[in-house]
C-alpha cells in the first residue's frame, strides 16, 4: 500500500498571504489529521476529520482551516500568514475503523516558510 | 489535561550498545495507547512501537522494545544493538479516546560509530 503523501512538500509564502495543503491518505483510511511541529512548540494537533467531518479540534486561531472530501483526501488552508505560522505541517491517517486508538501514519510533511 | 514529558533532549551512544530513551505522562484515563515514533533528518515520522494500556506485557518490535509502568505512568524506550540508522529525534506519545496525538517534546538520539 502507497504510504501517506502530502502536497506540496516546500512552500514559501510572504505575510497576508493564504495557503492550502493538500494530504492523501492510505488507501482505506478514512481519518486524517494535522499536525504543527516548530522548534519552540513541537508538534501540536490542529484538528481531525473523519468522513468529512471535522471530529477534533486543538487550539489554533480560525485562520486554520480544513476539510476533507469523499475520497479522504484532507487540505489545511491557513489564511492571512502570520511569520509564526512557518512550521513542518505534518497530516497522518488511520482507518478510523477499529475506535479511536489505532495506529496513526503520517506523510512527509510540508515545510511552509513565511517572509 | 494529559501531558507527555520527555526528560532528556539529547543522547547519545555507541554502536552495537543499548540505550533506554526515558518518557512519563499524565492522565486520568484509563483506557489510552502509548506511543514511539522516530523522526530522522528526512522529518518522516515513522512508527517504532506501541502500547496498549491495558495489556501489562511489554511490547517488542525486533530491537526496540519498551518498559510499561502503567502505576509510575512510565514508557521508556530501549534500543539494542543500536545502528547508525537509529540516529533520530525520538517522540513519545499518549493517545486517549478523542483520537488526538499528544507529543513529548522529542529526544535527539546520536549514535556513534
Amino acid at each position: 500500500k502507497a504510504g501517506v503523501t502530502q502536497t506540496p512538500r516546500y512552500l514559501i509564502k510572504t505575510r497576508g498571504q493564504q495557503v492550502t495543503l493538500s494530504c492523501s491518505p492510505i488507501s482505506g483510511h478514512r481519518s486524517v489529521s494535522w499536525y504543527q511541529q516548530t522548534p519552540g512548540q513541537g508538534l501540536q494537533f490542529l484538528f481531525e476529520y473523519f468522513s468529512e467531518t471535522q471530529r477534533n479540534k486543538g487550539n489554533f486561531p480560525g485562520r486554520f482551516s480544513g476539510r476533507q472530501f469523499s475520497n479522504s483526501r484532507s487540505e489545511m488552508n491557513v489564511s492571512t500568514l502570520e511569520l509564526g505560522d512557518s512550521a513542518l505541517y505534518l497530516c497522518a491517517s488511520r482507518s478510523g475503523l477499529a475506535g479511536s486508538t489505532d495506529t496513526q501514519y503520517f506523510g512527509p510533511g510540508t515545510r511552509l516558510t513565511v517572509l | 489535561a494529559q501531558t507527555v514529558t520527555q526528560s532528556q533532549p539529547e543522547m547519545s551512544v555507541q554502536e552495537a550498545e543499548t540505550v533506554t530513551l526515558s518518557c512519563t505522562y499524565d492522565t486520568s484515563e484509563n483506557n489510552y495507547y502509548l506511543f514511539w515514533y522516530k523522526q530522522p533528518p528526512s522529518r518522516q515520522m515513522i512508527l517504532v512501537i506501541r502500547q496498549e494500556a491495558y495489556k501489562q506485557q511489554n511490547a517488542t518490535e525486533n530491537r526496540f522494545s519498551v518498559n510499561f509502568q502503567k502505576a509510575a505512568k512510565s514508557f521508556s524506550l530501549k534500543i539494542s544493538d543500536s545502528q547508525l540508522g537509529d540516529t533520530a529525534m525520538y517522540f513519545c506519545a499518549f493517545i486517549r479516546a478523542t483520537g488526538k496525538l499528544i507529543f513529548g517534546q522529542g529526544t535527539t538520539l546520536q549514535v556513534k560509530p
